[in-house]
């Protein structure tokens, strides 16, 4: 089983609510990511997690909240966000060893959750 | 710090035409190097990867070789296929354990019958 399955694939949310996306692998992967893509442009990085333990917060707006339940699962909680939030996400994972990325491994890519903030 | 110069787009071809989208990179020691596809409404998948210097990584017919002394990892093709229309994205991974993927812009590829 090589996916990342993401759900759900598409989500329309007003500016008031909160909704959660999920990404899911069985893969033993030991990191997990969430990317933000914006039409036409390439993926930028929002949080890893490495071993379950959040490593890298490329200063994401408070309004996106990660979570990691466990070595499988990923989430992302969604709340008070603006219009300009509209975008596809993206959730990946990757293979780690010891403190680290196993050299020349890929990250495996989900489908992608399209969201939308009216 | 790291960095992916990808060829401008869009790019159309006609089926059969050969392809090349250039690539190079910026990174300190020997990062790993991929090719990433991403086809309408869909997310990434991995073209191919090389991770290290002269390695040449390939699939479905696509090609790239990694070039250490011109830091270049251009994507080839010799006949595309309509098919082939999609986003192509170059990328590298740092090879001090560093988790992070840096890609470049992506080039949208078209291909006419």
């Amino acid at each position: 089983d090589t996916e990342v399955t993401q759900t759900p694939k598409h989500l329309v949310m007003g500016m008031t609510n909160k909704k959660s996306l999920k990404c899911e692998q069985h893969m033993g992967h030991r990191a997990m990511y969430w990317y933000k893509q914006k039409a036409k442009k390439p993926p930028e990085l929002m949080f890893v997690y490495s071993y379950e333990k959040l490593s890298i917060n490329e200063s994401v707006p408070s309004r996106f909240s990660p979570e990691c339940p466990n070595s499988s699962l990923l989430n992302l909680h969604l709340h008070a966000l603006q219009p300009e939030d509209s975008a596809l996400y993206l959730c990946a994972s990757q293979d780690l060893f010891g403190q680290g990325a196993k050299r020349g491994t890929e990250a495996f890519f989900g489908q992608g959750t399209r969201l939308t903030v009216v | 710090g790291d960095s992916v110069t990808q060829m401008e787009g869009p790019v159309t071809l006609s089926e059969e035409a050969f392809l090349t989208i250039n690539c190079t990179y910026t990174a300190t020691g020997y990062p790993s190097l991929f090719w990433y596809v991403q086809y309408p409404g869909e997310g990434l998948q991995l073209l191919l990867k090389a991770t290290k210097a002269d390695d040449k990584g390939s699939n479905k017919g696509f090609e790239a070789t990694y070039r250490k002394e011109t830091t270049s990892f251009h994507l080839e093709k010799g006949s595309v296929q309509v098919s082939d229309s999609a986003v192509y994205f170059c990328a590298l991974k740092s090879n001090f354990g560093n988790e992070k993927l840096t890609f470049g812009t992506g080039t949208r590829l078209t291909i006419i019958p």
